[in-house]
This record gives structure tokens, sequence and C-alpha cells, in this order.
């Protein structure tokens, strides 16, 4: 059974840019999380989907953004992009909206120069 | 908010000797997973324990809800074992998706 995928693998962006990460989840899963890890500030939660919508969003400014399509998969918007936007960002799946284990993928890590 | 809390921070062991990890939290949870990041950065699950005893191979977990407290037990351990071990809770009754991580143990194995 394939993992959470995420792509692409590295990001190289400009200050003021626009970036998009793109996630699948595991098959069968519904629901999809977005997970920061920036340097010093540890891993910080981002977004949930489950069926489509957004259910829940972490303290993030709204430039952080992201949609989930019919086939489940994932893609997170980071808009106007700024150099502390540089870090490590992990995709999770699980089962549904109930309490499930999150299982994640390997990460896209996106540099802002 | 709820606090995560995960001791030691670091740890040096030679191959072959025990370690416990332990993870405190400062509210009742709903969810309770140990990971361990490998050098490229993905988070590999290694236990999802919101209450009692697990055991996989050389390493196991217990929970203890009502004392709010996680522990990771490695036996034997190997220098494949190094890395970052974190513990994440979800918290409160109704699901937020949310898991708060705590700060993590960054394991070194010496060979």
């Amino acid at each position: 059974e394939a993992g959470v995928t995420q792509s692409p693998t590295h990001l190289i962006k400009t200050r003021g840019q626009q970036a998009t990460l793109r996630c699948s989840p595991i098959s069968g899963h519904t629901s999809v999380y977005w997970y920061q890890q920036a340097l010093g500030l540890g891993l910080q939660f981002l977004l949930w989907y489950d069926e489509g919508e957004e259910r829940n969003r972490g303290n993030f400014p709204p430039r952080f953004s992201g949609r989930q399509f019919p086939n489940y998969s994932s893609e997170l918007n980071v808009n106007a992009l700024e150099l502390e936007d540089s870090a490590l960002y992990l995709c999770a799946s699980s089962l549904d909206y109930g309490f499930y284990e999150q299982y994640f993928g390997p990460g896209t890590r996106l540099t802002v120069t | 908010g709820i606090q995560v809390e995960q001791s030691p921070p670091d740890l040096i062991l030679q191959e072959g000797a025990n370690s416990t990890l332990r993870c405190n939290f400062s509210d009742s949870v709903n969810n309770l997973q140990w990971f361990h990041q490998n050098p490229w950065g993905q988070l590999i699950n290694l236990f999802y324990i919101p209450s009692g005893t697990k055991q996989n191979g050389r390493l196991s977990a217990t929970t203890v809800a009502t004392e709010r407290y996680s522990l990771l037990y490695i036996s034997s351990s190997q220098t494949t074992d190094s890395g970052v071990y974190f513990c994440a809770v979800g918290v409160g009754s109704s699901n937020t998706g949310k898991l708060i991580f705590g700060q993590g143990t960054t394991l070194q194995v010496k060979p």
C-alpha cells in the first residue's frame, strides 16, 4: 500500500511569489492535514481538510490557504512569500473525521530567497 | 493551551543500551502518537497510543492518560535508531484534527 506522497520534494521561490505544494493521501483516507516545521519553531498545525471542506486551521495568516479535491488529494498555497516561510511542509492523512492515527508524507522543503 | 514536554532533550547512548523517553502533557488527550523523524525529515509512525501499552519489536510505549504522561522504551539500541523522536497529542472531546507536538528528543546512538 502506497503511503502519503508529496510534491515537489524541494521548492525554491523568491520573496513575494506564490508557492503551491501537493499531497496525495493513503488510498481510502479522506482527511488531509498540513503542518509546518520551521527552524526553531517546531512542528505546527496548519490546516485540516475532510471531504473537501476545511475543518480547522492553525494560527497562520490568510495567505496560507489550500483545498481538497474530489479524489481527496490536497494542495497548499502560500501567497506573498516571506523569508520566514522557509520550512519543511508535511502533509498527513487519516481514515476520516474521527479520532484516527495520522500518517505523514516525506515533506516538501520550501526555501524562500 | 496544552503543554507537551519531552525529556530528555538530548540523549547519547552506546549501541546496545536501553533508553526511556518521556512525554508529559497538561490536559486530557484523545490522541497520542510517537514518531521518529528520519534524516530526510519524514515522520515515521511508531505508536498510536492514547492509552495503554503496546510493543513493536525493540520498541514499546506506555501511556497513563490519568497521570498525563507517555513513555517510549527503546531496548538494545542500534545506530539506525538515531534521530529525533516526537510525541504528539490531540486534545478535547471533539476532534480538531490538530496534533500538538513536543519539542522532541534527539537521540544519538554511537557504535
